[in-house]
């Protein structure tokens, strides 16, 4: 099944610089990778997605970017707020009513 | 706009009793995905069903089961709870090939 790597599991930031954050995934065969955020107790939000047909996607301060021959996928935020912290998790998935596999996490902390 | 509707919130159980917490997917959302998340872990994903039928299964301990009803909904009931079931249980609902998981706000099941 899917495996699905992140790193690093802790990253701190200046307000203002960027920071990116780093998933591989086993599975050739996916081709579905959200990014979500998560505030303590809160529900994952989704906040990019990428599929296998396209290679990057911005929206706004945040960016993903797809290598489907290394098997890794990046985000990136630029800019950075102190409302940035929170956990970020990367996922992938295949067709269909696939499960989404997900990354370990990444707690983002910006400091004001 | 309707989102996953999730009960209850929170739940308090004694080591050996059972809990049932329950889901409503988003109108027209066929697949259903429940997802159990410890304190400083990603999202573990449970089981899932897609019109009603088991689509795919996960990690889901012996002692759990869950199914999805003509309405859609879907309910996941526990037995014999451990203290190591105290998590954030999510369930999560999209239409089928979709590819983005829309999550509810989660259950919080508390085993004493």
């Amino acid at each position: 099944g899917e495996n699905v790597e992140q790193h690093p599991s802790t990253l701190s930031v200046q307000e203002g610089d960027s920071a990116v954050i780093k998933c591989t995934y086993s599975d050739s065969a996916s081709n579905y990778f959200p990014w979500y955020k998560q505030e303590l107790g809160k529900r994952p939000q989704l906040i990019i997605d990428i599929r296998s047909n396209v290679g990057e996607k911005k929206d706004q301060r945040i960016a993903v970017t797809l290598n489907k021959t290394a098997k890794h996928f990046s985000l990136h935020i630029t800019e950075t707020q102190p409302e940035d912290s929170a956990v970020y998790f990367c996922a992938a998935s295949g067709t269909g009513f696939q499960k989404l596999v997900f990354g370990t996490g990444t707690r983002l902390l910006v400091s004001p | 706009a309707a989102g996953v509707i999730q009960s209850p919130r929170h739940l308090i159980k004694e080591k050996r009793e059972t809990a049932t917490l329950k889901c409503y997917p988003i109108p027209r959302h066929d697949t259903v995905y429940w997802y159990q998340q410890g304190p400083g872990q990603d999202p573990q994903f449970l089981i899932s069903f897609y019109e009603k039928m088991q689509s795919d299964k996960g990690s889901i301990p012996d002692r759990f089961s869950a199914q999805q009803f003509s309405d859609y909904h879907s309910e996941l009931n526990m037995s014999s709870l451990e203290l190591g079931d105290s998590a954030l249980y999510f369930c999560a609902s999209s239409p089928r090939g979709a590819g983005e998981l829309f999550f509810g706000e989660g259950s919080r099941l508390t085993v004493l």
